[in-house]
């Protein structure tokens, strides 16, 4: 399967403060990116999605104010909580799918736990 | 409202045992499923895809669609105790939309 890389794998940040998630994809030359959060013992809920060149998509119920995507190259897409709060603590992961190839799938990257104190 | 059901279990198996893991959707334009793995504290991973009415193999793991039902299936043969983790159903949105509806998901304990 394809290589997803996602930095950093964990981090602890006060509430108020930002934090900046990075997704890269390894294997392919331009792909789909997106973002999910998962609570404990809760499924994926899909944030958002991301392409290069354009405005991410977000999810319904989804603060795009607060949860900034920049799709900054055909394979990189970062996550950026902004002030972040305790209820922000979750883990969140991306994925992503190579353009055009029609199969949908998609590859995860190991995602970052996010704490908020 | 796109919905992928799945038995959350837990689904116990001894060692050596068939498990089988089951999945429903409600989006009948779907054309794409998926099996990931997911096991505590990890990211899923992807295991098995299909797209044809039918049964699918890879190794240990069978995957069944039948789409006229809706149903699609995982069947793990001669379980082992590194295949205890969760397991997400997720099924693509009709009109070909790359985004991906996930199951809850179902979770596995294979004892020895």
């Amino acid at each position: 399967g394809a290589v997803v890389s996602q930095h950093p794998s964990w981090v602890i940040c006060k509430s108020g403060t930002s934090v900046k998630i990075e997704c890269r994809s390894l294997d392919f030359q331009a792909t789909t990116m997106f973002w999910y959060r998962q609570f404990p013992k809760q499924s994926l809920m899909l944030m958002a999605t991301s392409n290069e060149g354009s405005k991410a998509t977000y999810e319904q119920g989804v603060e795009k104010d607060k949860f900034l995507i920049n799709h900054a190259s055909l394979t990189l897409s970062t996550l950026t909580v902004t002030s972040a709060h305790p209820e922000d603590s979750s883990f969140y992961i991306c994925s992503d799918s190579p353009v055009g190839d029609g199969t949908y799938e998609q590859y995860f990257g190991p995602g970052t736990r996010l704490t908020v104190t | 409202q796109k919905e992928v059901e799945q038995n959350s279990g837990p689904l116990s198996v001894p060692e050596g045992a068939i498990a089988s893991l089951n999945c429903t959707y409600s989006d009948r334009g779907s054309q794409s499923f998926f099996w990931y793995r997911q096991y505590s504290g990890k990211s899923p991973e992807l295991i098995m895809s299909i797209y044809s009415n039918g049964d699918k193999e890879d190794g240990r793991f069978t995957a069944q669609l039948n789409k006229a039902s809706q149903y699609v299936s995982l069947l793990i043969r001669d379980s082992q105790p590194s295949d205890s983790a969760t397991y997400l159903c997720a099924v693509n949105e009709e009109g070909g939309s790359e985004k991906l509806v996930f199951g809850k998901g179902t979770k596995l304990t294979v004892n020895p």
